[in-house]
């Protein structure tokens, strides 16, 4: 199976700063990672698949970057709704494993 | 307008067996696998597996292989998961999503169920 390395596990930051997550995947995944937001209590929402692109209807302050093994993912600009839990996902080898979390709260 | 609507909260006794649902609506239910997702309390996501409703042609993740069983009903647009005898390690939320395979020009998973609640608890 691919291990999908999430970091940091946590983070905490203020309302308008840069967010940065990494996700490294122990084997090369292509271009092929999603991630995903999930709110408390709520089922998981795709913001940004095949690595870079925005799912349509998504702020443009999510965005996504990486191929092979290394991927980030960037909010722009914080905002108090993006409270949640971040995921990535790579889909490139059975099974399609999940990194493990970065939970964002809002300092 | 894509729906994943799943069936509601089940309370079971260990071992006893459980089916729950999956229902797709607003596409071609046949033409797109659906992924099971575990998610353990507090804990984080776990892909199970992903079957494909035009042939039942299922891959599971090899964590859950013997241990669940996927399915479906084409004449509904159901999807199934079901298990022949509960642990209390099965209690979890299970979520079902649309999956599209990167070669058909898809995006993974792109739409979600609500989620179904499984507590087993004698």
């Amino acid at each position: 199976d691919i291990q999908m390395t999430q970091s940091p596990s946590s983070l905490s930051a203020s309302v308008g700063d840069r967010v940065i997550i990494t996700c490294q995947a122990s084997q090369s995944i292509n271009k092929y990672l999603n991630w995903y937001q999930q709110k408390q209590g709520k089922a998981p929402k795709l913001l940004i698949y095949d690595a870079s692109n925005l799912e349509t209807g998504v702020p443009s302050r999510f965005s996504g970057s990486g191929y092979g093994t290394d991927f980030t993912f960037t909010i722009s600009s914080l905002q108090p709704e993006d409270i949640a839990t971040y995921y990535c996902q790579q889909y490139d080898n059975l099974p399609y494993t999940f990194g493990q979390g970065t939970k964002l709260e809002i300092k | 307008e894509v729906q994943l609507v799943q069936s509601g909260a089940e309370v079971k006794k260990p071992g006893e067996s459980l089916k729950i649902s999956c229902k797709g609506s607003g596409y071609s239910f046949t033409n797109y696998w659906i992924a099971w997702v575990r998610q353990m309390p507090g804990k984080g996501l776990e892909w199970m597996g992903i079957i494909y409703p035009g042939d039942s042609d299922t891959r599971y993740s090899p964590s859950f292989q013997g241990q669940v069983t996927f399915s479906v009903d084409k004449s509904n647009s159901n999807a199934h998961l079901q298990w022949s005898s509960l642990k209390a390690s099965d209690t979890a939320m299970y979520y079902c999503a649309r999956h599209e395979e990167p070669w058909a020009g898809g995006k993974g998973i792109d739409y979600w169920g609500q989620g179904t609640l499984v507590t087993v608890s004698s």
